[in-house]
């Protein structure tokens, strides 16, 4: 199958910084990447979609401005989390499809956010 | 989005089949039935997708209800490697944001030596 990579795999940050996550495919061209976060014990919740070139489109409740998404090439997408907070700690996962897929989607191995 | 009912947990011995279910009653004729497994830390995984017929692939079996109201992930042989939350997830490929994976909270599996 198709490879996500994810960077870094964990990070460490202080309260009021900002922290960016790089979500790549590896060997197929991602037209459209999903965000999703995880808190623990609990499910997989998707926090914005994007599609290469054009700006996300956020889940309600998902604050636009505090998770900058930037998808700006067929390979790559990032997400910032801007003045990170201790309620934000939570595994962060990215997932992208390419074109011409018509049922996979490839996750990444996800980021591990901790804000102290 | 038509949800599915999965059990939160379930045990299975190693190297024996596991039989894991998900009850979909409000399905609609073009959801597909997807399976993803995502093991500890970890991203999820692609497991196997069917829409009416049975399905077979290198990782499982999947058997779909003739009413399509239920269906079962088979592992034909668990082993500790297979120890994971499975997510059971209905897509329509032709929806508006027919890409997106809704997940439940899915079963953990757990596989005992």
């Amino acid at each position: 199958g198709a490879v996500v990579s994810q960077h870094p795999s964990r990070v460490i940050c202080k309260s009021g910084t900002s922290v960016k996550i790089e979500c790549r495919s590896l060997d197929f061209q991602a037209t459209t990447m999903f965000w999703y976060r995880q808190f623990p014990k609990q499910s997989l919740m998707l926090m914005a979609t994007s599609n290469e070139g054009s700006k996300a489109t956020y889940e309600q409740g998902v604050e636009k401005d505090k998770f900058l998404i930037n998808h700006a090439s067929l390979t790559l997408s990032t997400l910032t989390v801007t003045s990170a907070h201790p309620e934000d700690s939570s595994f962060y996962i990215c997932s992208a499809r390419g074109g011409g897929m018509t049922y996979e989607q490839y996750f990444g191995p996800g980021t591990r956010l901790t804000v102290t | 989005d038509a949800k599915t009912t999965q059990p939160n947990s379930m045990e299975s011995n190693e190297e024996e089949p596991v039989h894991l279910p998900c009850n979909h009653s409000t399905i609609s004729g073009t959801d597909y039935i997807h399976w993803y497994r995502q093991l500890p830390s970890q991203g999820p995984e692609y497991v196997i997708h069917g829409l009416t017929s049975n399905v077979n692939n290198r990782m499982a079996s999947l058997a779909i209800a003739e009413d399509r109201k239920s269906s079962t992930l088979i592992l034909h042989r668990a082993t500790l490697r297979d120890a994971a939350v499975y997510y059971c997830i209905l897509r329509d490929p032709s929806g508006a944001g027919s890409y997106q994976l809704t997940f439940g909270k899915g079963t953990k599996l757990s596989v005992i030596p």
